[in-house]
């Protein structure tokens, strides 16, 4: 069975700090997709970045970076230069690979960036 | 991009009646999902379709719902004798499936159907 936990229920900073969002993931699989998503309080979920077991290597993108570690079964995810409309629920999740692909969600990190 | 679009994006119903949410995925996708999220916690799976049937679903997906895709581009959930638990968040997804493509998000989501069972 797949899990993802993600510890940090609340995150609380002031705006222009950096903050890390933890997401560890448990699967059985050797291959399998990570990803997350942002859901602001209009309650959309926005995708934020698909990454396959395969590819290590860390991601930027703008003030978002990604850091995965297969070693210790993590996907955290760091925001740069906090800024207010960063303030949302984040979801990590988790997929096979192949066949059926139902994501498993973990139950998320409420993030307040505080003006 | 293309879109995913759910309708309605709110829904008010009476327990017991029965609701059924709308959804057209992407037209060239293939796998389809239901997803629910009660207020404040986390999203969970309920179903998915592909080729017609239901190819998983999960605890929670029992008798009281079902799903269909009538007529080729819509996909719909049915909640039969919805009770008070039922009020929840409800996003359609879809997916190029089965190995949920080279599109890089993989899966697309709907904007959600808030359902609120009085």
């Amino acid at each position: 069975a797949q899990k993802v936990t993600q510890a940090q229920t609340e995150i609380s900073v002031v705006e222009k700090e950096d903050v890390t969002l933890d997401c560890v993931y448990e699967t059985r699989d050797t291959t399998y997709y990570l990803f997350w998503y942002k859901q602001p309080p209009s309650g959309e979920l926005v995708f934020l970045i698909r990454r396959n077991s395969f590819d290590e290597q860390n991601e930027i993108s703008g003030r978002y970076s990604w850091n995965f570690q297969k070693s210790t079964s993590s996907f955290n995810f760091t925001i740069t230069a906090s800024q207010v409309v960063d303030s949302a629920v984040y979801f990590c999740a988790l997929s096979k690979f192949f066949g059926n692909e139902k994501l498993t969600f973990g139950t998320g990190t409420r993030l307040t960036i505080i003006p | 991009e293309p879109e995913v679009t759910q309708t309605p994006s709110h829904q008010v119903t009476q327990m017991g009646q029965e609701v059924i949410l709308r959804c057209v995925p992407i037209s060239n996708h293939l796998y389809f999902y239901w997803y629910r999220q009660i207020l404040g916690q986390k999203v969970e799976f309920l179903v998915s379709f592909y080729n017609n049937e239901i190819s998983e679903k999960s605890e929670i997906f029992d008798d009281q719902f079902s799903v269909e895709r009538p007529d080729g581009s819509n996909f719909t959930l049915k909640i039969r004798s919805t009770k008070l638990e039922d009020s929840a968040m409800y996003f359609c997804a879809s997916s190029e499936g089965p190995k949920t493509g080279t599109g890089r998000r993989g899966y697309t989501f709907g904007s959600g159907t808030r359902l609120t069972v009085v």
